[in-house]
Order: structure tokens, then C-alpha cells, then sequence
């Protein structure tokens, strides 16, 4: 099947700074991606959809201002979390469609472990 | 938004069958169902999907109801790699979005 990879795949910073997280479609292009979160024992929660060329959208309550979404090239988008804070230290996990098979089948990162001291 | 509905968790002994179920009441004639698994502290795995045919793969099969109210996801021989969080889902086929909304799915347990 087709592949999706982060980077990195755990980070620890400091209260205040700003982490990168890389998500990489390697076989198939992603005009569409996808970022989730997911807090221990809770199932994953969408935040925000990466579109290539255009404006990320996100889900209701989360800060556009915070989780800053690039989606750079059809293989490629980035979620930072700027002026990261303890209360974001979690699981972040992007997909992507490929819709070569039919179906609309999602394909996901091994996901990213934040952790903000 | 169509939900799904499953059991919060299920046991099985190693190398027997596992029949994981899946309510959708609500789902609408375009709705693809999709299965995804977790295994722990990984993201999710794609393992089947099916409109209204029953589907098999080399990983597992889907039996949709005839009124596709419900489906069924059978693993034919439950291996210790198999215990997982499944995800019972229904894309927006059509809707050009094609993103997931994840529920709380079923904690399957295999015991050796």
C-alpha cells in the first residue's frame, strides 16, 4: 500500500518555543492531507485539513495561529506548533488520500510524540 | 454526519476467528465503509473497505449487511499482532472532503 511518513517521530522542547512536523506522501501525490491529534487513551481528534496551493481549514476550537499548516508541494505538509505549552503535548498523526484504488482510502503517518517540557 | 456505533472492546483466543461488528444506521447510499486498526503508540493501518459487496484481503474480510445498516469485520485467525484499536468508519464519498471522523472503537485483545 501506499506510504506516508512524519518527521520527526518524537520531539521534546521547552514551554514557549516552536516544533516542526513533517508529513510526506512517498509514492503517491496529496493535493489533500490531514492532521490529527490524539490524547492518551482518547481516539484521534481531526484538527485541520492541508489543501496544496491553498489555505489550510481547520476544526472548530483549534487555533489556526497556533497550529500553522503549510502544504508546500504535493508531497509534502507541515504542522507548527508555534509557542508550544505543556497542555499541547500529545500524539500528532497526519493522512492522506490516495484515491487511486477507489474508496478514498486514507493513508497514515506513524505519527509524531510531542512532548513540551 | 453518519455515525457508527461498536462494542468498546472485544477478546479472542489466539488463532481463532474474530468477528468484530459495526452499526451504521444511518448511513447514507454513497457512504463507503472503512475498517483502520491502531496498534499501540503507531497511526492507524488501513485494513478493508466496501460499498455494498462483501470484501476480502489478504489481512481480513467485510460482510455488509444487504440493507447496509450494519457490517462485520472478520479476522480469519486472531494473531498476537492483531490486538489493536479497530476503527469502524464511514467516508463522505462524494463530498470531495474524504476525511475520517474517528470514534472510540474496539479494543481487541488476543489472548495467547
Amino acid at each position: 500500500g501506499a506510504v506516508v511518513s512524519q518527521h520527526p517521530s518524537w520531539v521534546i522542547c521547552k514551554s514557549g518555543t516552536s516544533v516542526k512536523i513533517e508529513c510526506r506522501s512517498l509514492d503517491f501525490q496529496a493535493t489533500t492531507m490531514f492532521w490529527y491529534r490524539q490524547f492518551p487513551k482518547q481516539s484521534l481528534m481531526l484538527m485541520a485539513t492541508s489543501n496544496e496551493g491553498s489555505k489550510a481549514t481547520y476544526e472548530q476550537g483549534v487555533e489556526k495561529d497556533k497550529f500553522l499548516i503549510n502544504h508546500a508541494s504535493l508531497t509534502l505538509s507541515t504542522l507548527t506548533v508555534t509557542s508550544a505549552h505543556p497542555e499541547d503535548s500529545s500524539f500528532y498523526i497526519c493522512s492522506a488520500p490516495d484515491l487511486t484504488g477507489g474508496g478514498e482510502t486514507q493513508y497514515f503517518g506513524p505519527g509524531t510524540r510531542l512532548l513540551v517540557l | 454526519d453518519a455515525k457508527t456505533t461498536q462494542p468498546n472492546s472485544m477478546e479472542s483466543n489466539e488463532e481463532e476467528p474474530v468477528h468484530l461488528p459495526c452499526n451504521h444506521s444511518t448511513i447514507s447510499g454513497t457512504d463507503y465503509i472503512h475498517w483502520y486498526r491502531q496498534l499501540p503508540s503507531q497511526g492507524p493501518e488501513y485494513v478493508i473497505h466496501g460499498l455494498t459487496s462483501n470484501v476480502n484481503n489478504r489481512m481480513a474480510s467485510l460482510a455488509i449487511a444487504e440493507d447496509r445498516k450494519s457490517s462485520t469485520l472478520i479476522l480469519h485467525r486472531a494473531t498476537l499482532r492483531d490486538a489493536a484499536v479497530y476503527y469502524c468508519i464511514l467516508s463522505y464519498s462524494g463530498a470531495g472532503s474524504y476525511q475520517l471522523t474517528f470514534g472510540k472503537g474496539t479494543k481487541l485483545s488476543v489472548i495467547p
